[in-house]
């Protein structure tokens, strides 16, 4: 059975730095693109990023590009995102995904991680 | 940046009932969108892709139909866990970006 279990988030001043994890198993973690995806209190759901298998491409979504990094570890099955200057508008519910296609360019979002809370706040 | 809206934003519906939700893109497509459910505290969960391939472990009563830039969603006998609220997507083709509709939460009329 595929399972993606998340850690990391918390509460987090406005302008600080916070890293999510996301440990994948029941699959060839290398083979497959993973994704970040973010849900704001009462809000829809926002794609925030997409890494290759291998690691080697990165695709971020206008909001974050250039505060956040997506990067993962094939030696432990865990994807990341190191998220660096924090704003009161990325307070959300933070899911890691895995793609069901071995290339990004395809594919849909299956499973999801439980989710983890992300608090921006002074 | 192609925009998908999703009506109703809420639909009123008994158990038993059917449930038809609609996904509109700003432009076309072609097949490249799913539908994921969302329970209240959970996850979303991948229940159609490709617009009408439904996802392992899905029941029959989901379904999904359309291409270009009008498509549906259709639940043929809602049961008590259907309620919940339900998104299209969209996946560009390259570079890849995802877009996601606003939800249409489907409650308990």
């Amino acid at each position: 059975e595929v399972q993606l279990l998340q850690s990391g988030g918390g509460f987090i001043q406005p302008g600080g730095s916070l890293r999510l994890s996301c440990t994948a198993s029941g699959f060839t973690f290398s083979s497959y693109p993973m994704n970040w995806v973010r849900q704001a209190p009462g809000k829809g759901l926002e794609w925030v990023a997409t890494l290759s298998g291998s690691g080697g491409r990165t695709f971020y979504a206008d909001s974050v590009k250039g505060r956040f990094t997506i990067s993962r570890d094939n030696s432990k099955s865990t994807l990341y995102v190191q998220m660096n200057s924090l704003r009161a508008e990325d307070t959300a519910v933070y899911y890691c995904a895995k793609l069901d296609s071995e290339w990004e360019g395809s594919g849909w979002f299956d499973p999801w991680g439980q989710g983890t809370l992300v608090t921006v706040s002074s | 940046e192609i925009v998908l809206t999703q009506s109703p934003a809420t639909l009123s519906l008994s158990p038993g009932e059917r449930a038809t939700l609609s996904c509109r893109a700003s432009q076309s497509v072609n097949k490249y969108l799913a539908w994921y459910q969302q329970k209240p505290g959970q996850a979303p969960r991948l229940l159609i892709y490709d617009a009408s391939s439904r996802a392992t472990g899905i029941p029959a009563r989901f379904s999904g139909i359309g291409s270009g830039t009008d498509f549906t969603l259709t639940i043929s006998s809602l049961e008590p866990e259907d309620f919940a609220v339900y998104y299209c997507q969209h996946r560009s083709n390259w570079p890849p970006t995802w877009t996601f509709g606003q939800g249409t939460k489907v409650e308990i009329k």
